[in-house]
């Protein structure tokens, strides 16, 4: 069975500073791996995923995340935070295949990222 | 634009009540969910449906159910058997296949009073 750990409930950062978010999943089939964000009482927007091909993949709002396989992490990132950024981040993971038809996403507990000015 | 509509964005629901969440897209999309979101515990999976007529129960049906009657439309039921329904109620579509990810709904929140 598919599953997701964020290491970290809660991160904080100055504004300008790197963005860390962790992530590490754990899957009997190759991942099809994605970051979503939640601005409060909102849905969840797609930041970016990973299927297959280039590990290192480009999401929206200079999001980018890097699969490393060896290590079973998807870690997003951020080379330099801005308020609007504040918000909560999740990982989810799905298996090819898993259901046929309809895909079953697995979701982290979320990170809430702080930026402080 | 296209999109995922749910109603109403806040929800308040006496003991004993059953309260139907409604979700319905525009997007054409085959594939609808419906996750419940709690503080510090992320979304699990209540229902998803693949095509019309057919539904299949996720990781934490009891208490709800659902019905699939047109494409468009996957309305939630929240049932007096759910003993704690506060929480927040996302729907999700996508097309099928894996890989492609879900669009989201704004949520409704649902409060027992």
């Amino acid at each position: 069975a598919q599953s997701v750990t964020q290491l970290g409930s809660h991160v904080s950062v100055s504004e300008g500073a790197l963005v860390l978010l962790r992530c590490n999943y754990s899957s009997s089939v190759p991942p099809y791996l994605f970051w979503y964000v939640q601005y409060p009482n909102q849905g969840l927007q797609l930041l970016l995923k990973y299927t297959t091909g280039a590990t290192l993949v480009k999401g929206i709002n200079g999001f980018e995340a890097e699969f490393k396989k060896s290590e079973t992490s998807f870690h997003l990132t951020k080379p330099s935070a801005h308020m609007s950024d504040a918000a909560e981040y999740f990982c989810a993971v799905s298996g090819p295949g898993l259901i046929q038809g309809a895909q079953k996403l697995v979701f982290g507990q979320g990170t809430r990222l702080t930026i402080n000015p | 634009d296209g999109g995922i509509t749910q109603s109403p964005k806040y929800l308040f629901r006496k003991e004993g009540q059953n309260v139907t969440l409604s979700c319905e897209q525009n997007l054409n999309h085959d594939a609808m969910y419906w996750y419940r979101q709690d503080p510090g515990q992320g979304l699990r999976l209540i229902y998803y449906s693949q095509i019309v007529n057919d539904f299949q129960k996720g990781d934490i049906a009891e208490g709800y159910s659902v019905s699939r009657e047109k494409k468009e439309s996957f309305p939630l039921t929240v049932t007096s058997a759910q003993k704690n329904p506060t929480a927040f109620y996302l729907c999700a579509s996508s097309i099928l296949g894996t890989g492609v990810g879900y669009t989201f709904g704004s949520g409704t929140r649902l409060t027992v009073v």
